[in-house]
């Protein structure tokens, strides 16, 4: 079984400030890696994944990740947020050898300060 | 816009009743995911189907059932509603049922309040 720790509900940050989300996970097997973004009102959307290769994945918006799998965590990082950024993050997994679907955490609430 | 499109985007009912979600996938996508988002249990897998085939089954209710039509559009089904029953439900699409880490495109949700 997988399950995925997101030990941050609520993270505020001023505009242009840098920005941590952590991801840690636990699984018996390997799997792939998932950072979501639910804008307000909206469905989830994909903002990257590590699926293998090279352990930092980047988003087309400024975002990153890095695998670290002695430390089963998968952060999402920005060097410099904006107010748009302002949604809520899931970080997920999905078991390699198993069907597709998703576990979830619990979410981030990333909020960007004027 | 993801191209999944969920109907109703509302619904609300009484404790007890029986309703039917409707979800119809990218297209070409022949997975489809329905998850469950609520307050104290968070974002939850239910159920995939794949080209009308249950695929995997997750926190899935007994009360809750799902199947995937020829056209490849799914319903879900929940009876005997109880308030806890009362979420977010999010339908997802895939290509394939095969894990390669392909990305689900979600819809914009169904969201139930159960009185």
């Amino acid at each position: 079984a997988q399950s995925v720790t997101q030990l941050d509900s609520q993270v505020p940050v001023f505009e242009e400030a840098p920005v941590e989300l952590r991801c840690n996970y636990s699984s018996s097997v390997s799997v792939y890696l998932f950072w979501y973004v639910q804008y307000p009102n909206q469905g989830l959307q994909l903002l990257l994944k590590y699926l293998s290769g090279s352990t930092l994945v980047e988003s087309i918006n400024g975002f990153e990740a890095e695998f670290n799998k002695s430390q089963t965590s998968f952060h999402l990082r920005k060097p410099s947020v904006h107010i748009s950024d302002t949604a809520e993050y899931f970080c997920a997994v999905s078991d390699v050898t198993g069907a597709n679907n998703l576990f979830f955490g619990t979410g981030t609430r990333l909020t960007v300060i004027p | 816009d993801s191209g999944v499109t969920q109907t109703p985007k509302h619904l609300i009912t009484a404790t007890g009743q029986r309703v039917t979600l409707r979800c119809s996938p990218r297209s070409g996508d022949l997975s489809v995911y329905w998850y469950q988002q609520s307050l104290d249990q968070g974002l939850q897998f239910l159920i995939q189907y794949y080209n009308g085939e249950e695929r995997a089954k997750g926190n899935i209710l007994e009360r809750f059932s799902a199947q995937q039509f020829p056209d490849l559009h799914s319903e879900l089904n929940l009876s005997s509603l109880e308030l806890g029953d009362s979420a977010l439900y999010f339908c997802a699409s895939s290509v394939t049922s095969l894990n390669r880490g392909d990305e689900q495109f979600f819809g914009p949700g169904t969201r139930l309040t159960v009185l």
